[in-house]
């Protein structure tokens, strides 16, 4: 069985600071992991996804993950925050089936 | 590449009313389905999945069925709304060989009231 737990439920940064959005996840097996992001009533855009190749992974818009084994944790960075980056992320551990993250609501102030 | 379409984009309908939500997907051929309802400030909640014409499985008993007539056509509905159906309802589709990457579509918002 797997699961993911999404650290935070809403993070607030200025534009131009840096992003943090933590994620640690459970998982019996090698889970593929995914990064997901939601504008207000729009569908799920995939961010990136890790599949046991490198464990930095490079997504759109600037933003990466990386993967680490020891701290069960897919953390989702950006050096830099853009007004535009304001949205839901959703991050997401699948083996079998996919399991989601209850969502952090991401608010980027000017 | 695929495209996953959702009709209505928003909706509107009175406690007890029938619901039928569509999803079809272009570009891809025997994808896996789902429907997934999000509530006001809470994650994706999976409702249902296919693997197949007329195989579906539900994860959460409730008043909404789906079914799928056809390979790439994707339906949920409800005999009678209830005002806890309101949300907002995702089709997506599980991309063949891609690690289970699911794709999503731009979703129906749904209005009990």
């Amino acid at each position: 069985a797997q699961s993911v737990t999404q650290l935070d439920s809403h993070v607030s940064v200025s534009e131009g600071t840096p992003v943090l959005l933590r994620c640690n996840y459970s998982s019996s097996y090698s889970p593929s992991l995914f990064w997901y992001v939601q504008h207000p009533n729009k569908g799920l855009q995939l961010l990136l996804k890790y599949t046991s190749a490198a464990t930095l992974v490079k997504g759109i818009n600037g933003f990466e993950a990386e993967f680490k084994k020891s701290e069960t944790s897919f953390h989702l960075t950006k050096p830099s925050a853009h007004m535009s980056d304001a949205a839901e992320y959703f991050c997401v551990v699948s083996v079998s089936d996919m399991r989601f993250g209850a969502g952090t609501r991401l608010t980027v102030k000017p | 590449s695929q495209t996953i379409h959702q009709w209505p984009a928003t909706l509107v309908q009175p406690v007890g009313s029938p619901l039928s939500l569509e999803c079809t997907v272009e570009g891809t051929s025997n994808p896996n389905l789902y429907w997934y309802r999000q509530a006001a400030g809470r994650g994706l909640q999976l409702l249902f999945y296919s693997v197949g014409i007329g195989q579906i499985s539900s994860e959460v008993p409730q008043n909404l069925s789906a079914s799928r007539p056809q390979d790439r056509q994707f339906i949920l509905s409800s005999k009678k709304l209830l005002l806890s159906d309101s949300g907002f309802y995702l089709c997506a589709c599980r991309l063949a060989g891609r690690y289970n990457e699911q794709f999503f579509g731009p979703g129906t918002r749904l209005t009990v009231l």
